[in-house]
């Protein structure tokens, strides 16, 4: 069975702190892919990252980056320097062979300025 | 289209009542999927399209949701006699196949209020 586990419901930051949202997933597939979506307070998923199960390598994108550990089955994502404008709901996702989209609960990030 | 498009953005509806809602994937993407997403809580997969067969219903909660694609283009995902439970976001997401994509991108949803 595929799971992702998101242990923080909720986080609340004062602007420019770094925070970090945790991910760990459960699968079976041997290729899979793992997602971050932003969902702000319009509702609307915004895609952030994909990364496959063969590629470990971190990656940065301006002031966010991506942890991904198979060894710990984790795909955690770091905010540098937080905004205001990253309030929002964050899903971790996971697909395999079934093609559906396995999310986590989310974790609602809220930024105080 | 720029992106995925669905119809209505808000339905208000009364007990019983059927509903039908509108998804528009982007332009070329043959695999259609919905999603439930309740007030507070984690997206709910519902239904898998790829052209116009569904390979994975699992996701519908009764019998009282069915779903149809056509042209491979456009859904409508039907709820007959709306409960209250029913009540949530229902998301579409479309994804370009046949190559290494697997990014799911999401329309803005239809918010179903059932009195």
């Amino acid at each position: 069975a595929q799971k992702v586990t998101q242990a923080q419901t909720e986080i609340s930051v004062v602007e420019k702190e770094d925070v970090t949202l945790d991910c760990v997933y459960e699968t079976r597939d041997t290729t899979y892919y793992l997602f971050w979506y932003k969902q702000p307070p319009s509702g609307e998923l915004v895609f952030l990252i994909r990364r496959n199960s063969f590629d470990e390598q971190n990656e940065i994108s301006g002031r966010y980056s991506w942890n991904f550990q198979k060894s710990t089955s984790s795909f955690n994502f770091t905010i540098t320097a937080s905004q205001v404008v990253d309030s929002a709901v964050y899903f971790c996702a996971l697909t395999g062979r079934a093609s559906k989209i396995i999310f986590g609960s989310g974790t609602r990030l809220s930024i105080r300025p | 289209g720029a992106g995925v498009s669905q119809s209505p953005s808000n339905k208000v509806t009364e007990k019983g009542k059927d509903v039908e809602l509108r998804c528009d994937p982007i332009s070329g993407h043959t695999a259609l999927y919905w999603y439930r997403q309740r007030l507070g809580q984690g997206l709910e997969f519902l239904i898998y399209f790829q052209g116009n067969s569904a390979p994975d219903k699992s996701g519908l909660p009764s019998d009282r949701f069915s779903a149809e694609r056509t042209g491979e283009s456009v859904s409508t995902l039907t709820i007959q006699r709306t409960q209250q439970e029913d009540s949530a976001v229902y998301l579409c997401a479309s994804r370009l196949t046949g190559t290494r994509q697997e990014t799911q991108y999401f329309g803005p949803g239809t918010r179903l209020l059932v009195l």
